[in-house]
């Protein structure tokens, strides 16, 4: 079956630190992936995805690269804000149109 | 421009109660789909809609658990006798068509969080 594994958390930086939060997957088949973020108090928001291998997401300096090769999405942002501070969840569509979910990292930026 | 909405937002009731949970999704979207987010995890998928039908209903936890959707749109999660595992953050989504193959993104409500005690 289907299954995404993040980083165990939670994980605290400095502001302006950088960011890598590992995800990997196991899946049939050719799946869309993608990153999505929990603010505080706030309801699930898509921060990006990728369709196929090699895509590059992007979005608010956040980047994530679909490699098929090592079954990887890790989530990577060069320069962390106090703003930044969420739960990130990983997953994983195949056809079927459900998603599966990482367990979530918890990150805390500290001005 | 109204995204997915959820009702109630909070629901406490006790246990052996049932309980409806309230989901409108984006309108437009045809495709609709329930998640439960318990403390500390991850989402799990309880059930899809395509239009008012449900092709995939498997993550259903019991049948206790069910769901409706009419006219496409307003969508239902009951819970029949809750039972204190009940207790989680139940989230809706809506993509505008769903389906095999299709990469739609799934916009998600605020969540109703329940609590049984």
């Amino acid at each position: 079956g289907n299954s995404v594994t993040q980083m165990e958390g939670p994980v605290t930086l400095s502001e302006e630190a950088f960011l890598t939060i590992n995800c990997t997957y196991t899946a049939t088949g050719y799946p869309s992936l993608f990153w999505y973020v929990q603010y505080p108090g706030e309801g699930l928001q898509l921060l990006l995805k990728a369709t196929k291998a090699d895509d590059k997401g992007s979005n608010k300096g956040f980047e994530a690269t679909y490699r098929k090769e090592t079954t990887s999405f890790h989530l990577e942002k060069g320069s962390v804000q106090v703003s930044d501070s969420a739960v990130y969840f990983c997953a994983l569509l195949t056809s079927g149109s459900r998603l599966t979910f990482g367990e979530g990292t918890q990150l805390t930026v500290n001005p | 421009g109204a995204g997915v909405s959820q009702s109630p937002s909070n629901k406490v009731t006790e246990k052996g109660k049932d309980v409806e949970l309230r989901c409108d999704p984006i309108s437009g979207h045809t495709a609709l789909y329930w998640y439960r987010q318990r403390l500390g995890q991850g989402l799990e998928f309880l059930i899809y809609f395509q239009g008012n039908s449900a092709p995939d209903k498997s993550g259903l936890p019991s049948d206790r658990f069910s769901a409706e959707r009419t006219g496409e749109s307003v969508s239902t999660l009951t819970i029949q006798r809750t039972q204190q595992e009940d207790s989680a953050v139940y989230l809706c989504a809506s993509s505008l068509e769903g389906g095999s193959g299709s990469t739609d993104t799934q916009y998600f409500g605020p969540g109703t969080r329940l609590t049984v005690l």
